[in-house]
């Protein structure tokens, strides 16, 4: 079993509409959960962190978290065409620095 | 301010040979990290510097590689000699405080190893 997990998509939604994605983590000990953005051939780019359960909102990204089921989720509302790219679920375990990538979720938004 | 710079963009090296990868991370940012991804695989982490010190190591594939960081500024990853499986994309990160705060990544170098 891989320690972070991610639907490998594509998953394709219309413009203007909700993208759900979703990310379970097997190490109850993590602390900091992380969605990078990843443009084909480019660096991934921090886009949400979170900490604590439930709700975090930054403009139309909402990060949820559920630690009893293990669970971190990206919504992202009226989806356009440029957030289509690779999605990566990250997580930080308890007292190292360094960060578990799932293999992440392809997005793609069409018109 | 600067990125996460890495060079080179990309390198196309035969088996046996030795390639030398170098990242300079935001000015100031002590932590610095390497990871790698293999084709298909998921970003996996090789080794976390504190200026010039190795904190974590535990991701270094073998003693192929080698990562220095001297002065506390910018940071070499050796590969020698390299092999097929080496091939990938070799990201750095650098960072003021702790990961809580998430990482800012290099575009990465891509190594291929033929």
């Amino acid at each position: 079993q891989k320690e972070v997990e991610q639907n490998s998509g594509p998953l394709s939604v219309p413009e203007g509409a909700i993208a759900s994605l979703n990310c379970t983590y097997s190490d109850r000990g993590s602390q900091s959960f992380f969605w990078y953005r990843q443009y084909s051939g480019k660096s991934p780019e921090l886009i949400m962190s979170i900490y604590s359960n439930g709700d975090k909102e930054d403009g139309r990204f909402t990060a949820q978290l559920n630690k009893a089921s293990q669970y971190v989720s990206l919504l992202i509302r009226d989806s356009q065409p440029s957030d289509s790219a690779t999605y990566l679920c990250a997580v930080n375990r308890y007292n190292t620095d360094k960060l578990i990538f799932g293999t992440g979720t392809r997005l793609q938004v069409f018109p | 301010e600067a990125g996460v710079t890495q060079f080179p963009s990309h390198s196309v090296i035969e088996k046996g040979q030795t390639v030398t990868l170098r990242c300079d991370p935001i000015s100031g940012h002590d932590n610095l990290y390497w990871y790698r991804r293999v084709m298909g695989k998921e970003i996996k982490f090789l080794l976390h510097f504190v200026k010039e010190s190795k904190q974590d190591e535990s991701g270094m594939p073998n003693n192929r590689f080698l990562a220095e960081r001297t002065g506390g500024t910018y940071s070499t990853l050796k590969v020698q000699p390299a092999e097929l499986e080496d091939s990938g994309v070799y990201f750095c990160a650098s960072s003021q405080d702790r990961v809580d705060y998430g990482y800012t990544f290099g575009s990465g170098t891509r190594l291929t190893v033929v």
